[in-house]
């Protein structure tokens, strides 16, 4: 079946950029669906960061859009995400996730990664 | 955009129904059939329960179910059982700049 699982450091420093990887197995990035991230500061909500596509169209949040890059690695079958200029309140669990539209809910999550920003 | 606004708790006994309600403005849940509800336990990923609105993804039990009048939706578990103590977060398609609008979550406590 299809997994996701997230990758990365699990410290940053304030002002610094936070970079994950999010491989996927049972499924070729290539050959379709939507890939995503999505996180959640510790003991609140939930908040979309961005998504792609396989073929690179890449849809953001607005609040987040001038900090983040998501991108796609086919050959690795991998999406990452860079998160630039972080501070204290980047602080979460974040997840990856993959839906079937741009605008259709994400239906397979990797179990989260939690990044704490701190000196 | 702001949050879909949910209340912050809701119980039930096992066996009983609840609803919980996700409050949204005509800008998001009033105007798209595309309301999603999360089930996430602690310490776990939100696994999706209910999509556009009221259809259910396979192996997903039928004791949930989905509705929206207005700018409301709501979300029904009947048959409360306990491993339906968890946090339950709805989310809307709020437009081409807010394609994901999450709810603030709910705390379902099964008594």
């Amino acid at each position: 079946q299809v997994q996701l699982q997230e990758s990365g450091p699990g410290l940053v420093k304030p002002s610094e950029t936070l970079s994950l990887i999010c491989t996927v197995s049972g499924y070729s990035i290539s050959s379709g669906y939507y890939w995503g991230w999505v996180r959640q500061p510790p003991g609140e909500g939930l908040d979309w960061i961005a998504t792609i596509y396989h073929s690179g169209s890449t849809y953001y949040n607005p609040s987040l859009k001038t900090r983040v890059t998501i991108s796609v690695d086919t050959s690795n079958n991998q999406f990452s995400l860079k998160l630039s200029s972080v501070t204290v309140a980047d602080t979460a669990v974040y997840y990856c996730a993959r839906s079937y539209g741009s605008i259709h809910p994400f239906d397979i999550w990797g179990q989260g990664t939690l990044v704490t920003v701190s000196s | 955009q702001s949050a879909l606004t949910q209340p912050a708790s809701v119980s039930g006994s096992p066996g009983q129904s609840i609803t919980i309600s996700c409050t949204g403005t005509s800008s998001d849940v009033g105007s798209y059939n595309l309301v999603s509800w999360y089930r996430q336990h602690p310490g776990k990923a939100p696994k999706l329960m209910v999509y556009e609105g009221s259809k259910r993804p396979s192996g997903v039990s039928n004791r949930f179910s989905g509705s929206k009048s207005g700018n409301t939706a709501s979300l029904t578990i009947s048959g409360l059982q306990a491993e339906d103590e968890a946090d339950y977060y709805c989310c809307s398609y709020g437009g081409s700049s807010a394609p994901y609008v999450f709810g603030t979550g709910t705390k379902v406590t099964v008594l």
